[in-house]
């Protein structure tokens, strides 16, 4: 299996500032990552697919990038909608897997 | 609307067994390779299992292989996942999950449904 470590696991961050969330595989990937959003007692939502895609009607301050072994998810200028917990998924390969989760806390 | 909808979710004994099921509507059911992902209580995200378009192809992570068993049926456009030999640590809501692009094995999921809550506990 692939393994990946996402980091930081809890964020604090304010209104207005510009954040980023790292994901590192244990082997490469290709561009075969995706990012999701996910609030409290919701399903999760795609936000970037093929590592830098956004999905239709996701805003633009979310971006995506990477490729082989590191990824990162950018949120600049964050809205008060965007406090959540955020997932990067591989789908290189089964098992599919996820990364631990980022909590993106107000500060 | 593209939509997904499970049910069969509920409070089962350990060494129990339970089906869910996923109604698929708003798109053509039988071009995607379907899922099913879980999230345990306060816990991250975790792909279960994954079912090609006519079933003959079925993956499933380590920790349910012999237990647990995918299945679909284009025709009623339904996505199932018969659960037996239940434990504590499959409790856990159970997200069926579409990829984005038809007929294509690996992917990311696009349309999630509302999922469905497996609780295993005597």
């Amino acid at each position: 299996a692939i393994w990946m470590t996402q980091s930081p696991s809890l964020l604090s961050a304010s209104t207005g500032d510009r954040v980023t969330i790292s994901c590192r595989m244990s082997q490469g990937i290709s561009s075969y990552l995706a990012w999701y959003q996910q609030k409290p007692g919701k399903a999760p939502e795609l936000l970037i697919y093929a590592a830098s895609t956004l999905q239709s009607g996701v805003p633009s301050r979310f971006s995506g990038s990477g490729s082989g072994t590191d990824f990162t998810l950018t949120i600049s200028c964050l809205q008060s909608e965007d406090f959540a917990t955020y997932y990067c998924q591989q789908y290189y390969s089964f098992p599919y897997t996820f990364g631990q989760g980022t909590k993106l806390e107000i500060k | 609307e593209v939509q997904l909808v499970e049910s069969g979710g509920g409070l089962v004994q350990p060494g129990g067994s339970l089906r869910l099921s996923c109604a698929a509507s708003g798109f053509t059911f039988s071009s995607y390779w379907m899922s099913w992902v879980r999230q345990a209580p306060g816990k991250g995200l975790e792909w279960v299992a994954n079912i090609k378009q006519d079933g003959s192809e079925k993956y499933y992570v380590d920790s349910v292989k012999g237990r647990f068993t995918i299945s679909r049926d284009n025709a009623k456009n339904s996505l199932y996942l018969q659960m037996n030999s239940l434990r504590a640590e499959d409790t856990a809501v159970y997200y069926c999950a579409r990829p984005h692009r038809r007929l294509v094995r690996y992917d990311a999921f696009d349309i999630w449904g509302q999922g469905t809550m497996v609780t295993v506990s005597s």
